[in-house]
């Protein structure tokens, strides 16, 4: 059972939109930044998303976070057969006495 | 152009030890802090733990799964980080990737190491 609730799975076809959602807690998501993680099949993940909004160098614009409140939420418009992948939120969670990073189960996205 | 590669997996039996290597090339390394991040198969991502800079210390943290029985040390002179596995368990089965960047964000990823624990 992950610490950050995620979908499993959503689909969109292409050209369109999607969201996945990711919730959590005050103790990680309400008071930390959340990052997102793109796990293409057989591949390491790739940074997405870091600092809840900001897109490292080379990430199209057509992926998007934002954070309000305990939730984040990763959006991607103009959808491609090559963004079906696994997609993680993770965060630093501060509930215990030392500091540790969680992540979310994992969504995956099928562009139909 | 930024690299970061593992190595050192393999089938261990429970019980035993195991160290991964992280060989990294391409950016500052001594500057950043080097994480480990690993993946059952099937499953999702799991943090193992991370190292600070010598900047912020060279501290470490844990995931309670693996604290007391891993640890995670740096040579900057080398650019390696090491990742010390003792009393395995099946369930650290596992591709272990290292992951540098932030100590709460992951920039750059290796290409993963995996881990099997059987007898």
């Amino acid at each position: 059972q992950s610490v950050l609730t995620q979908p499993p799975s959503v689909s969109a076809a292409p050209g369109q939109k999607v969201t996945i959602s990711c919730s959590g807690s005050s103790s990680n998501i309400g008071n930390n930044y959340v990052s997102w993680y793109q796990q293409l099949p057989g591949t390491a993940p790739k940074l997405l998303i870091y600092d809840n909004n900001k897109r490292p160098s080379g990430i199209p614009d057509r992926f998007s976070g934002s954070k309000s409140g305990t939730s984040a939420t990763l959006g991607i418009t103009g959808l491609q057969t090559g963004d079906e992948a696994d997609y993680y939120c993770g965060t630093w969670d501060s509930s215990l006495s030392a500091g540790h990073v969680v992540f979310g189960g994992g969504t995956q996205l099928t562009v139909l | 152009e930024v690299q970061l590669v593992e190595s050192g997996g393999g089938l261990v039996q429970p019980g035993r030890s195991l160290r991964l290597s992280c060989t990294a090339s391409g950016f500052t390394f001594g500057d950043d802090a080097m994480n480990w991040v690993r993946q059952a198969p099937g499953k999702g991502l799991e943090w193992v733990g991370f190292i600070r800079s010598k900047a912020y210390g060279g501290t470490t943290e844990y995931a309670a799964s693996v604290k007391g029985r891993f640890t995670i040390s740096r040579d900057d002179s080398k650019s390696i980080a090491y990742l010390q596995m003792n009393s395995l368990k099946i369930e650290d089965t596992a591709v272990y990737y290292c992951t540098g960047g932030a100590e709460y964000y992951f920039d750059y990823w290796g290409q993963g190491t995996l881990v099997t624990v059987s007898s």
